[in-house]
């Protein structure tokens, strides 16, 4: 167990329909990171919060928006969803400081059908 | 310009063999931190070693080792006497000092390793 908790562990809708990913960093880190992985690809870095606040987006669609909570879980909305939206989501947590790599969550499985 | 770069999509290597991953990244920072992360076939992503910019020794852990190569600007993965078990796809990342200190990760090179 990282200590990051991501949930659902698996995900299956339809087309058009929106879910929530949520994630609880490991104890004592404020920083939250959502990365998206389509198959066989890198990661795709969607969005980061520290400590409630938004600090750096990257590729995140317009349909996707996401949040950091008072009590520093996180949620990833994904509306309006696409059959390539299909993908692993992960979450990620750090303190701050270079010699920190993140800590994932074991990530939740989306597939759009 | 790409800030890591994972040249090797895809390698072999035979089982009980040495392997090298190659990673090259790029930053104007003097103070960063450099990682490489596995992620097996179930998918989660598990931390494997960190070199700080200012370390002069190379970092080991266990099996593996990191060439880290300053001037060069690389950062290799040696993995000794490879086990089945090491077949995953690995991702070299880095975290610079500036900005938000956000890790960037390179695309990943895929090993197999042949029994």
């Amino acid at each position: 167990d990282s200590g990051v908790t991501q949930t659902p562990k698996h995900l299956i809708t339809a087309t058009g329909q929106r879910v929530t990913l949520r994630c609880s960093p490991r104890s004592g880190d404020l920083s939250v990171y959502w990365y998206q992985q389509s198959l066989d690809q890198g990661l795709q870095f969607l969005i980061q919060y520290y400590n409630g606040e938004e600090r750096a987006k990257g590729n995140i669609l317009e349909r996707f928006s996401a949040q950091q909570f008072p009590d520093l879980h996180s949620e990833l909305n994904l509306s309006s969803l696409e059959l390539g939206d299909s993908a692993l989501y992960f979450c990620a947590s750090s303190v701050s400081g270079i010699s920190y790599g993140y800590t994932f969550g074991s990530g939740t499985r989306l597939t759009v059908v | 310009a790409q800030k890591i770069t994972q040249t090797q999509p895809g390698m072999f290597v035979q089982e009980k063999e040495a392997v090298t991953l190659d990673c090259t990244y790029d930053t104007s920072d003097q103070s960063y931190g450099l990682f490489w992360y596995k992620q097996p076939s179930s998918g989660e992503m598990i931390f494997l070693i960190y070199q700080g910019s200012y370390d002069e020794q190379n970092a080991t852990e266990g099996r593996y080792s990191l060439n880290f190569q300053k001037a060069r600007k690389s950062a290799n993965l040696v993995i000794s006497a490879s086990q089945l078990g090491d077949s995953a796809m690995y991702f070299c990342a880095m975290r610079e000092a500036g900005g938000y200190q956000k890790v960037t990760f390179g695309t990943g090179t895929k090993l197999q390793v042949i029994p």
